[in-house]
Order: C-alpha cells, then structure tokens, then sequence
C-alpha cells in the first residue's frame, strides 16, 4: 500500500532560518502529494500540493518539489517566524485519488 | 472554509458505553472522512463515504461503525468505548479542485475514554 516518511521532530529553528522537512512516499499509479500544516488546537489546514514530476507547489512562502526520481517531496521556506510554528503534514494520494496517506507528522518550534 | 462543523468538541465517557461523533457539512461534498490522530501514529483513517449510504473501512475501523443516512451528516460510533480509543477525531470532506482531490478538514472531536 501507500506510505509516506517523513522526518521526526522535534525540529527546533530560531527566527529567519532555513526551514526543510523532508518527505518521501511509496505509492502506485500517478499520486499527488501534499503538506498540511496544523495550528496548536485545530484541524489540518492544506499549505500547498503538487500534482505531477517536478511540480512545485507554494503558498505563505513555503516550496516543495514534486522529484519523482527520488519519491520526495521536500518542505523548505527561506526564513521562518514564530508563527510558523506547527505541526506538519506530508500527505500522498496513491493510486486511488480521493484518499490520503499521511506521514505521522513532524513539529516545528521556532524561537524569537 | 468548508464548512465542516463537528459535534461534540470534546467528550469523557467510561469504558464499555457507546459513543457517537458527528460531521456535518454544508456544501454537498460527496466524498467525508473520519480520522483519528495520535502522538506517533499521525493521522489514520478510520472509514470513509462515497455517497448516501456507501461507506468503506480505512486502516483502523476494528471497533467503529459509519453511518450516512444524509448528504450533510457523517456519524461516526463506537458501539462500546476502550481506553484505546481515546484519541482526537477528525472529519473531512474532498473538494475536486481541477483533476485533484483536496481533503479539507473540520476543527476536531477530542474523545477521552476512561
């Protein structure tokens, strides 16, 4: 079946550092691939999705590439803020296209 | 916003008594989730429906049971609670966006079975 890996936290940033949180997936057919950020106390909200090889996605200055050679697909931002601190959420679509595999998630906590 | 609401937010019951979660939706998706989510084990889905009436186990339904009389309105029930279950539930819905389906999902039941 589908799975997704993602690296575990906690991961632990000062303000304006790089961000990456790596992802990889095993699924068949031609997935889309997906982060999901999630605020203390609330749901998963989606941050952004690719949809085929080398896709990137972006939104709220976050990237990640969709390599399929490698099955990653990469979360990276330039510069974090406390704001950004969550958990996040690598999420594939495998071969069935209306369900999800996710990755256990991984915390981010950034300091002033 | 999706419009999904859940119901209760938070809940304590005791082993062994039944225990009923709801989704509601305002916007006629076809495709609603339940998934439970736990420290070292993310998110896991529990059961999903296709429709009115067409429901399908996930990777952990043992213990759970679905039901969707209505568009609007996925019940998700434990018929007899364990401490095992206790875990925070999510509702979502798939929104096709161009040949892609988004998941988007509701703020969360938070269930503690004692």
């Amino acid at each position: 079946g589908d799975s997704v890996t993602q690296m575990e936290g906690p991961v632990t940033l000062s303000e304006e550092a790089f961000l990456t949180i790596n992802c990889t997936y095993t699924a068949t057919g031609y997935p889309s691939l997906f982060w999901y950020v999630q605020y203390p106390g609330e749901g998963l909200q989606l941050l952004l999705k690719a949809t085929k090889a080398d896709d990137k996605g972006s939104n709220k200055g976050f990237e990640a590439t969709y390599r399929k050679e490698t099955t990653s697909f990469h979360l990276e931002k330039g510069s974090v803020q406390v704001s950004d601190s969550a958990v996040y959420f690598c999420g594939t679509s495998g071969g069935s296209n209306y369900k999800l595999t996710f990755g256990k998630g991984t915390l981010l906590t950034v300091n002033p | 916003d999706a419009g999904i609401t859940q119901s209760p937010r938070h809940k304590v019951t005791e082993t062994g008594t039944p225990v009923t979660l709801r989704c509601h939706q305002t916007e006629n998706h076809r495709y609603m989730y339940w998934y439970r989510q736990d420290p070292g084990h993310g998110l896991r889905l529990i059961h999903y429906s296709y429709g009115v009436k067409d429901t399908d186990k996930g990777e952990v339904s043992d213990g759970y049971s679905v039901s969707r009389s209505k568009t609007e309105d996925f019940l998700l029930t434990l018929e007899s609670a364990t401490s095992s279950q206790t875990s925070v539930y999510f509702c979502a819905i798939s929104e096709i966006s161009g040949s892609v389906y988004e998941q988007y999902f509701g703020p969360g039941t938070r269930l503690t079975v004692t």
